[in-house]
């Protein structure tokens, strides 16, 4: 079964750089789009990266993904970060029976 | 605006049918992809299910024997229905829909909490 896998949680100062990891197993991550989600508390969860490396509109440059296929991963990278971007993040793709799969979460503190 | 407004039972006893339903506010899409996806109270986000706008389905399969999706694209609305829940089932529930590109969920509901219990 393919499986998505990601750190529980990341901290970094802000103005700093962060990469949250999404590790694929079970299948290769190259064979579907990922997609990365932000999750603040109390709320629904909004998109901030589709098909691997696509911004929707309103999302900051400072948002970026892309995917690894020698390690079979994907990341979610945020530059210059700021306290708005504390939440959790999740990325998710689909098997090859094409069913969703969301890695675990990883919770992003801004120290 | 566009937004997404789910509406349903808050609270369904064990081995009945959880049901839900979602629809666009401000706007109309024929043509777009659903998902469902839930989270269980502090755990994370875990796939449900999609309709395609011809109406396929692919269903968890963790969730296939018990889930099932239907679209009214004249109504952009879709509905949810789960039977034989039991505790395991209580999460928030969302809607996902996908406007523009199958993979790419531009507009999603607010969330309902259903909670299963007697």
């Amino acid at each position: 079964n393919f499986k998505l896998t990601q750190p529980h949680s990341v901290s970094e100062s802000p103005g700093k750089t962060v990469t949250i990891s999404c590790s694929g197993s079970g299948g290769n991550i190259a064979s579907n789009y990922v997609q990365w989600f932000q999750q603040r508390p109390g709320s629904a969860p909004t998109t901030v990266i589709y098909e691997d490396n696509e911004r929707p509109s309103g999302v900051p440059a400072r948002f970026s993904g892309s995917i690894d296929t020698s390690s079979n991963s994907a990341s979610l990278t945020i530059s210059g970060l700021k306290a708005e971007d504390e939440a959790d993040y999740y990325c998710q793709s689909y098997d090859n029976d094409n069913l969703g799969v969301f890695g675990g979460g990883t919770k992003l503190t801004v120290l | 605006q566009v937004h997404l407004r789910q509406w349903g039972a808050g609270l369904v006893k064990p081995s009945e049918t959880l049901s839900l339903t979602c629809g666009v506010v401000g706007g109309s899409f024929s043509d777009s992809y659903w998902t469902f996806i839930r989270q269980p109270p502090g755990k994370g986000l875990e796939w449900v299910g999609e309709i395609s706008p011809s109406g396929v389905t692919h269903h968890s399969a963790s969730l296939r024997s018990r889930l099932s999706l239907s679209l009214d694209s004249s109504t952009s609305q879709v509905s949810l229905q789960l039977t034989s829940v039991t505790a395991a089932d209580t999460a928030v529930y969302y809607c996902a829909l996908s406007s523009s590109r199958p993979f790419f969920f531009d507009h999603w509901g607010q969330g309902t909490l259903v909670s299963v219990s007697s």
